[in-house]
C-alpha cells in the first residue's frame, strides 16, 4: 500500500519568508497527489492537486507544488507567507485504481507577524 | 446544500461503552470515508465505502465497524470503546476518489475515559 512521509513536523516562519514543505510517497505506479490545509478549528480543504501534465501545479492563495517523479516527491511552496497561512498542511496520495487516499502526518506551520 | 455533516460534534465515553457516529452527505457521492486524526499521525483511514451496501477496511479498522445502508449515510460504530480510540473523527465523501475532491465533515471529537 502507498504511504506518505512529511519530514517537517513543525515549521515556524516570519511573515514574507519563503516556504517549502516536503512530501515523499512510496508507490511505484501512477499516483494522484494532493495538498490539503486545515486552518485552526476548521476541517480540511483541498489546496491543490496533481493528476498529470505540467509537474508544477498552482493552487489557491499563492501556493504551488512540484511533482518530481524520480524523487517520488511533491513539495509545497509559497514565495512569501502571511500570518493567515498559519495552519496544518497535509500531503495525500491516491494510487491510480485504488479507492482510498492516504495522508501524511501533517506539517504544522506557524507564521509570526 | 449542507455538504458533509457529522453527528455528534463532541462525545465523552467511558471504557467499554458503545456509540455510533453518523455521517451524512447531500451531494449524491458514491464514495465515503472515515478517518481518525491524531497528533503527529495525521489522518488515518479507518473504513471506506464505494457505494451503498458496500464497505472496506482502511489502515486502522480494528475496534470499529461501519455500515452504508443508504447512499447518503455512512455510520461508524464503536462496540466497546477504549482510551486508544480517543481522537477526532472525520468523515469525507467523494464522487471519484482519484480526483481528490473529498469533501470533509466538521469532525467529531471523541474522548474515551
Amino acid at each position: 500500500a502507498q504511504s506518505v512521509s512529511q519530514h517537517n513536523h513543525h515549521v515556524i516562519l516570519s511573515e514574507a519568508a519563503s516556504l517549502e514543505l516536503g512530501c515523499n510517497y512510496s508507490y511505484g505506479g501512477t499516483v494522484n497527489l494532493f495538498w490539503y490545509v486545515q486552518y485552526p478549528g476548521q476541517h480540511l480543504q483541498l489546496l491543490l492537486k496533481y493528476f498529470s501534465g505540467d509537474p508544477l501545479v498552482k493552487g489557491i492563495k499563492g501556493f504551488e507544488a512540484e511533482f518530481i517523479k524520480s524523487k517520488f516527491s511533491f513539495n509545497l511552496r509559497k514565495p512569501s507567507v502571511q500570518w493567515s497561512d498559519t495552519a496544518e498542511y497535509f500531503c495525500a496520495v491516491n494510487a491510480l485504481g485504488n479507492n482510498d487516499m492516504r495522508f501524511g502526518a501533517g506539517t504544522r506551520l506557524t507564521v509570526k507577524p | 446544500n449542507a455538504g458533509v455533516t457529522q453527528t455528534p460534534k463532541f462525545r465523552v465515553l467511558k471504557t467499554g461503552q458503545s456509540m455510533t457516529l453518523l455521517c451524512a452527505q447531500d451531494m449524491n457521492h458514491e464514495y465515503m470515508y472515515w478517518y481518525r486524526q491524531d497528533p503527529g499521525m495525521g489522518l488515518r483511514l479507518i473504513h471506506y465505502s464505494v457505494g451503498e451496501g458496500t464497505t472496506a477496511k482502511g489502515e486502522v479498522p480494528d475496534g470499529y465497524n461501519v455500515s452504508r445502508l443508504k447512499k447518503q449515510n455512512f455510520l461508524l460504530g464503536l462496540e466497546s470503546a477504549a482510551p486508544s480510540q480517543t481522537s477526532v473523527y472525520f468523515c469525507a465523501s467523494s464522487q471519484v476518489p482519484g480526483l481528490g475532491l473529498q469533501y470533509f465533515g466538521p469532525g467529531t471529537r471523541l474522548t474515551v475515559l
